[in-house]
């Protein structure tokens, strides 16, 4: 099972909302990823965690929170987003560099993403 | 220059036609190279991962690397109008957790 499972897979929020998406792996990843993506462009990383540490924040402002709470799970918790917030958010897990047999099986799977409208 | 450069496309072939899709990087420490296919509005799918130098075949799907151009190259077979789709490239430099993606290409198979 190569499933990476976010919820809400749609979400439109004010500008002074708050709000959080979810996702889940059962692959035994011990990286977890959140990309945001604009249309016509590559997803653009946010942030990376290793064995449920921030190891990577892509100067992301602060109303975007990232939360992992144990292995399977990532949360972004989302507040005071601005309308260009607007884009598809991805999760992506992977094996992590610290995990010495995943060497060489370190491809990251995707989720179907969660589709944000800032309004 | 960006690090990973792929033509954005589109690219428009007719159904059976054999499909070269390509990317160019300028990192040398790159050493582990996917290949993901995204739909419209929905997340990418991984369709190869090669570690290093080398061919990689799945079905219709072959992957290679060449590393002492810097080159990477996707081949569909027999392509199909469900092929139709965004095709990115991604690689990761060893010892870094993160992907650097090329900018995607979008193909076209028309029946």
């Amino acid at each position: 099972d190569t499933e990476v499972t976010q919820t809400p897979k749609h979400l439109v929020m004010g500008m002074t909302n708050k709000k959080s998406l979810k996702c889940e792996q059962h692959m035994g990843h011990r990286a977890m990823y959140w990309y945001k993506q604009k249309a016509k462009k590559p997803p653009e990383l946010m942030f990376v965690y290793s064995y449920e540490k921030l190891s990577i924040n892509e100067s992301v402002p602060s109303r975007f929170s990232p939360e992992c709470p144990n292995s399977s799970l990532l949360n972004l918790h989302l507040h005071a987003l601005q309308p260009e917030d607007s884009a598809l958010y991805l999760c992506a897990s992977s094996s992590s560099l610290k995990t010495p047999e995943a060497y060489l099986n370190t491809e990251a799977f995707f989720g179907q993403g969660t589709r944000l409208t800032v309004v | 220059q960006k690090e990973v450069e792929q033509d954005p496309g589109p690219l428009s072939v007719p159904e059976g036609a054999i499909v070269s899709l390509n990317c160019t990087y300028s990192n040398s420490a790159f050493q582990y190279f996917m290949w993901y296919r995204q739909y419209s509005r929905k997340g990418p799918e991984l369709l190869m991962y090669t570690y290093s130098s080398g061919n990689k075949e799945d079905g219709r799907f072959t992957a290679q690397v060449d590393k002492s151009s810097k080159y990477i190259s996707l081949f569909i077979r027999d392509s199909q109008p469900s092929d139709s789709a965004t095709y990115l490239c991604a690689m990761r430099a060893t010892g870094f957790q993160k992907l650097v993606f090329g900018t995607g290409t979008r193909l076209l198979v028309s029946p």
